[in-house]
């Protein structure tokens, strides 16, 4: 069982819908939860970073973290062209090391 | 703030050679990580430097290695190159703390023949 894991998509949103992107992990020592964008042949970029169970809001983005299931999400309200993408979950735990899931690649259509 | 730099973007090398990256985390963090990304594994952890010492290791050969510098720059090395060692190569800085946000640079592209 891979320790973070996530749908590989792709994940078909119309523009102006909201994108939803789901991970779990396994690891019940992870602390530290981030996504990461990344376009086709570029590094990742971060979106946002969670590590306190609830929501976190940054302008169109918002992280979720539930702890006792073990699950974070990120939600993209008003999706638009530019944000078709792979999303990556990754997750830390006491040790600085990240640990990615496989990605989600998102297709905002228009 | 400068961002992470990654020297040589691209490299073309043969099996059985040895290659050396280079990584210049954003001024002022003190740890860089290592990470390889393929199409098959996605993005794996090698390992991490704080003030020049290797603090965390990933599940990788011998024959990947590594060192940080006083200036916090950081070099990975793959020795005896083989095929399966094409990717992406990616290192991360971040401050120093192991709950940090981490910073990837552009990442150098190593295709091995």
């Amino acid at each position: 069982q891979k320790e973070v894991e996530q749908n590989s998509g792709p994940l078909s949103v119309p523009e102006g819908a909201i994108a939803s992107l789901n991970c779990t992990y396994s690891d019940r020592g992870s602390q530290s939860f981030f996504w990461y964008r990344q376009y086709s042949g570029k590094s990742p970029e971060l979106i946002m970073f969670i590590y306190s169970n609830g929501d976190k809001e940054d302008g169109r983005f918002t992280a979720q973290l539930n702890k006792a299931s073990q699950y974070v999400s990120l939600l993209i309200r008003d999706s638009q062209p530019s944000d078709s993408a792979t999303y990556l979950c990754a997750a830390t735990g006491t040790a600085s090391k990240l640990t990615f899931g496989t990605g989600t690649r998102l297709q905002v259509t228009l | 703030k400068a961002g992470v730099t990654q020297t040589p973007r691209y490299l073309i090398k043969t099996r059985g050679q040895q290659v050396t990256l280079s990584c210049s985390p954003i001024s002022g963090h003190r740890s860089v990580s290592w990470y390889q990304q393929t199409p098959g594994q996605g993005l794996q952890f090698l390992f991490e430097y704080f003030s020049e010492t290797q603090r965390n290791k990933g599940n990788f050969p011998g024959r990947f290695s590594g060192r940080q510098f006083s200036n916090s720059r950081s070099e990975m090395n793959v020795s005896t190159l083989e095929l399966g060692d094409s990717a992406l190569y990616l290192c991360a800085s971040f401050p120093g703390s192991t709950q940090e946000t981490q910073y990837f640079g552009p990442g150098t592209r190593l295709l091995v023949l």
